[in-house]
This record gives C-alpha cells, structure tokens and sequence, in this order.
C-alpha cells in the first residue's frame, strides 16, 4: 500500500538558517504530493503541492521538487524565521489508492531568534 | 466561505458514555475526511467519503466508532461506548481537488 516516510524531529535551528525536512514515499501508481503545515490548536494546512516528477512546488519561500527516481520530495527553504516554528507533515494521494490521502507522521521546527 | 466546521471544539466525557463529533465540509466538497491525532500514532486516516457514500473504512478502529454523512453539508462520527484511549483530537477534512485538504479546527476529546 501507499505510505510515506519523513525525518524525525525535531529539528531546532537559529533564525536565518537553510532548512531541509526529508520525505520519501511508496506508491503503486502516479501520487500527487504535498506539504501541510500545522501550527499550535489549528488544523492542517495546505503550504505546498507538485502533481508529476520534476514539478517543484512552492509557497511562502518554501520549495519542494517531484523526485520520481528517489521517490521522494524534501521540503526546503533558504531562511527560516521563527514564526515558520510549527509541524509539517509530508502527504500523498493518488487514483491507485482512491485518492485517499496518507500523511507522514510530521516534522515538529522550532526556530529560534 | 466559513471553511469547514467542526463541534464541539472540546469534549470532556466520562468512559462508556456516547460521543458524537460534528462536521460541516465546505460546499462543493465532494470528498469529506475524518482524521485521529495523538502524539503516539501521528494522524490517522478513519474513513473518508465521496458524494456521500464511505469508500473506505479500514481506518476505523473497532465497531465502537461510526460514521454518517446523511447529505453533502453534514457530517458525524459516534463513539460508543467511548473508552479513555479514544482521547486525541478528531479532524474532519473537505476536498474536491484529491489531496489538496481544508481542515477544520479540530475537535478535542478527553475521556475520563
């Protein structure tokens, strides 16, 4: 079945900083993929999507790119600001799987100042 | 739009009474989700429907949970009885484009 993989957290860097967030995935068909963001006491939220390999994704100066040859899509962003502290969680949902959607177990960042 | 709405936002419950969580998806959803998260098992996928009809249940942990969605603007999930392990957070979900999923506040159960 689908299922997707993403680094243990947390992670913990100083304001500025290069972040990376690895997701990796398993699928039988063609997944679309996507980065959800949830901050403390709300739900989740759509941050960032890519439907097809090589399509980079990309919202509020964050990025991630449809690797189909390693089977994964790795959030990054070049300069973190503590308000960008929440847990992000990779997901994918494809017509193999009824278009039902799998989340990672999700990411806990804390940035500090 | 309002989003998706759920009730209540809190519940605290004693073991072996009912539960019932509420939801309303945004309109034109046609896939409506309900999700479990606690720290130990992360989000968990319960059941999801399209146009109304459950497609896939296999989420569901045991015969004490249920779920409705009597039309396209409501939705519920029914515990019962509950049991102190049920407490987590309960979200329900709305989509018409797959995988792209508006979440709704959530709603916390606490059982005693």
């Amino acid at each position: 079945g689908n299922s997707v993989t993403q680094m243990e957290g947390p992670v913990t860097l100083s304001e500025e900083a290069f972040l990376t967030i690895n997701c990796t995935y398993t699928a039988t068909g063609y997944p679309s993929l996507f980065w959800y963001v949830q901050y403390p006491g709300e739900g989740l939220q759509l941050l960032l999507k890519a439907t097809k390999a090589d399509d980079k994704g990309s919202n509020k100066g964050f990025e991630a790119t449809y690797r189909k040859e390693t089977t994964s899509f790795h959030l990054e962003k070049g300069s973190v600001q503590v308000s960008d502290s929440a847990v992000y969680f990779c997901a994918l949902s494809d017509r193999g799987g009824g278009f039902k959607t799998i989340f990672g177990a999700g990411t806990r960042l804390f940035v500090k100042a | 739009d309002a989003g998706v709405i759920q009730s209540p936002r809190h519940e605290v419950t004693e073991m072996g009474q009912e539960v019932t969580l509420r939801c309303k998806p945004i309109s034109g959803h046609d896939y409506l989700f309900w999700y479990r998260q606690t720290m130990m098992r992360g989000l968990e996928l319960l059941i999801y429907f399209n146009n109304n009809v459950p497609i896939d249940d296999s989420g569901m942990p045991e015969d004490r949970f249920s779920a409705k969605m009597p039309n396209a603007s409501f939705s519920t999930l029914k515990i019962q009885p509950s049991e102190p392990r049920d407490s987590a957070v309960y979200f329900c979900a709305s989509s018409f484009i797959p995988g792209e999923l508006f979440f709704g506040e959530g709603s916390r159960l606490t059982v005693l």
